[in-house]
């Protein structure tokens, strides 16, 4: 297995533009996370699905920010407009959902730089 | 609010001695922790975990410590090795849900 695959790996922007980020999960896991991590706060989860349903969007940042898993095998992180505040690195990770065993496997991360 | 604290951002530990990370918690819904670690460019990876029915867990030379009462936890790691140098973050999950620390940076020098 390839593991969870994340693109772009780097994303240099401008404030106000749009970025899509890009997650395929591992075949067969059930849940998908998205996690931001900065220096000050580290690893913040910002929305995780179950069976491609949103469960907890409660650590999205704000309305700029908006998650979609459309299917099984795929998952974008939308920020529109960007602001350079939103500069971190993004990671997406899956799991199988199974209780007891809360291993995520994670991706190499998007780094995102908003100028 | 920050469920899960890791109050040093850093530590720097000769090579072939312990290492000590240390986690708190604030929620007692937590029933599972674990510690993840990350190297530069990559995604974190799982390390070890410990349920909260335990208060020790062992591999190699990585040892898990929970301290229920406290609400704290501890990686060991001995003895610490050069590629050991890392970033470990603390996590603790309760149903679907795994709350990560902020992180400690961890450097053995040799």
């Amino acid at each position: 297995d390839a593991g969870v695959i994340q693109s772009p790996r780097h994303e240099v922007t401008e404030m106000g533009q749009e970025v899509t980020l890009r997650c395929k999960p591992i075949s067969g896991h059930n849940s998908l996370f998205w996690y931001r991590q900065t220096m000050m706060r580290g690893l913040e989860l910002l929305i995780y699905f179950n069976n491609n349903v949103p469960i907890d969007d409660s650590g999205m940042p704000e309305d700029r920010f908006s998650a979609k898993m459309p299917n099984a095998s795929f998952s974008t992180l939308k920020i529109q407009p960007s602001e350079p505040r939103d500069s971190a690195v993004y990671f997406c990770a899956s799991w199988t959902g199974n209780s007891g065993a809360n291993v995520l496997t994670f991706g190499a991360g998007s780094r995102l730089t908003v100028l | 609010d920050q469920q899960v604290k890791q109050n040093s951002p850093s530590l720097s530990v000769q090579e072939g001695r312990i290492s000590i990370l240390n986690c708190d918690y604030t929620n007692s819904m937590f029933d599972y922790f674990l510690w993840y670690k990350k190297y530069p460019a990559e995604g974190p990876t799982f390390l070890i975990s410990i349920s909260s029915i335990k208060d020790k867990n062992e591999d190699g030379r990585f040892t898990v410590f929970l301290n229920k009462s406290a609400k704290h936890l501890s990686l060991h790691i001995v003895p610490s090795q050069p590629g050991d140098s890392a970033v470990y973050f603390c996590a603790a999950a309760y149903g679907n849900k795994l709350v990560f620390g902020a992180g400690t940076i961890l450097r053995v020098k040799s």
